[in-house]
């Protein structure tokens, strides 16, 4: 199974500040990288697919990056709306495996 | 608009089955697999593996394998996922999430799992 290293596993930020997101495959998955936001008691949101591209309704400050092994997610100013958990998952190998997740919280 | 309705929350006993629905509605069901992802409480996410509707046809993670059967009913665009010998390690938040191009792009609201004796 491809494993996913996701870093931090949480972190504080204040707001307006720049947030990156980064997670590390075992292998290369090719940009088959998607990013995902859960709010506590919700169900997780769409935000990235394919490493770079932004899911319909996701605000443009949300972007993401990589290739090979290497990806990010990165919040180029944060707002309180932003405290959630985010997960990366990789779906170009099955079984689709998730990084562990970040807890992103407002300083 | 896209809503995967998923069913009510379970109480179950050890060594029983369960299972849960997903409603689809809002798009051609037959055209999109439906995946399953569980949450253990406090936890991350974990894929359990899709089905395709129109077809049947079936993709388990090898850790579920003999833990979780995936189905649909095309007439009612419902897809189920039943558990069985069921553990404490089962329980959780079991959802469903629809891919398209998108992988997983949306998703029902969780259906819990509690197994106590």
């Amino acid at each position: 199974d491809i494993k996913m290293t996701q870093s931090p596993s949480s972190m504080y930020a204040s707001l307006g500040e720049r947030v990156t997101i980064t997670c590390k495959a075992s292998q290369d998955i090719k940009t088959y990288l998607s990013w995902y936001q859960q709010k506590p008691w919700k169900s997780p949101k769409t935000l990235i697919y394919y490493a770079t591209s932004l899911a319909d309704g996701v605000p443009s400050r949300f972007s993401g990056s990589g290739s090979g092994q290497d990806y990010s997610l990165t919040i180029s100013s944060l707002e309180s709306d932003d405290t959630a958990t985010y997960y990366c998952l990789q779906h170009g190998e099955s079984p689709y495996t998730f990084g562990g997740g970040t807890k992103l919280e407002i300083k | 608009q896209v809503q995967l309705q998923q069913s009510g929350a379970e109480l179950a006993r050890p060594g029983a089955l369960v299972k849960m629905s997903c409603k689809a509605s809002g798009y051609t069901f037959t055209s999109y697999t439906m995946h399953w992802v569980k949450q253990r409480p406090g936890q991350g996410l974990e894929w359990v593996g899709y089905i395709n509707p129109s077809s049947g046809y079936t993709h388990y993670n090898q850790n579920f394998k003999d833990k979780a059967t995936l189905t649909a009913d095309k007439s009612s665009s419902t897809a189920y996922m039943q558990l069985s010998s069921l553990t404490s390690e089962d329980s959780a938040v079991y959802y469903c999430a629809r891919r398209s191009v998108v992988p997983m792009d949306y998703w029902g609201q969780g259906t819990s799992v509690t197994v106590s004796s």
